[in-house]
């Protein structure tokens, strides 16, 4: 079992660039989400999927996008790269509802 | 609305007691705990439902106070692998089935 795994874990971008940070789960859990942590501020929520092909808004959703076509895949795209999302990006599955988050090793991202 | 963690930060010696609140401003249905070493993912510790519930997990124990919004985490006779950043996530008001997480509290245990 390899529980949340993330790629890439680092990442450089140049503002305007896009990408897409890969996030997989092998524990066939129904909620995967993906937050954001910038120091001082904790861990916020950008997205979250409550099963394939629902997705919904988290706090800080804008400049970026998501889609659950499997259970397995939760993919975050940025579409236009700034500054502001320098941060660490954590993917997580939970068996349902508010239930106990597993975390994946997180991919540290740094806009220029 | 982010929850409030208190203290920002907390500095211990081995041995040494500490706790750590999670104050909410809306109804809450459940409180996460969460810790978080340097460089790695935050790691569950326990979940606290709503009915005043308390748990504990080895010297870690906490409780949850539905009326008062509130969350304590008792981090008792504190060991050095106690240190890192210790998260509350809560769930409630509008966000049922989201977790809303504090800014964190460091904690450092000297020996």
């Amino acid at each position: 079992n390899a529980g949340v795994t993330q790629t890439p874990k680092f990442q450089v971008l140049k503002t305007g660039q896009s990408m897409t940070l890969q996030c997989a789960q092998d524990m066939n859990h129904e909620y995967m989400s993906w937050y954001r942590q910038d120091p001082g501020m904790g861990l916020r929520l950008i997205h979250y999927s409550v099963g394939a092909g629902i997705t919904d808004q988290g706090e800080v959703p804008n400049g970026y996008n998501v889609s659950r076509s499997t259970t397995e895949d939760f993919p975050l795209r940025l579409l236009s790269a700034a500054p502001s999302q320098t941060s660490v990006y954590f993917c997580a599955s939970s068996p349902g509802g508010a239930g106990t988050q597993y975390f994946g090793p997180g991919t540290r991202l740094l806009v220029l | 609305q982010q929850p409030v963690q208190s203290p920002q930060a907390v500095i211990l010696r081995e041995g040494e007691d500490a706790v750590i609140n999670c104050s909410s401003s809306k109804a809450l249905y459940s409180v996460h705990w969460y810790r978080q070493k340097h460089g790695e993912a935050p790691v569950f510790l326990m979940i606290l439902l709503k009915g005043g519930e308390q748990k504990g997990h080895e010297k870690i124990s906490a409780s949850f106070n539905e009326k008062k919004q509130q969350s304590s985490l008792y981090l008792t006779a504190s060991q050095l692998s106690y240190s890192g950043t210790y998260f509350c996530g809560t769930e409630g008001g509008t966000s049922y089935g989201k977790l809303t997480f504090g800014q964190g509290t460091i904690l450092t245990v000297h020996p």
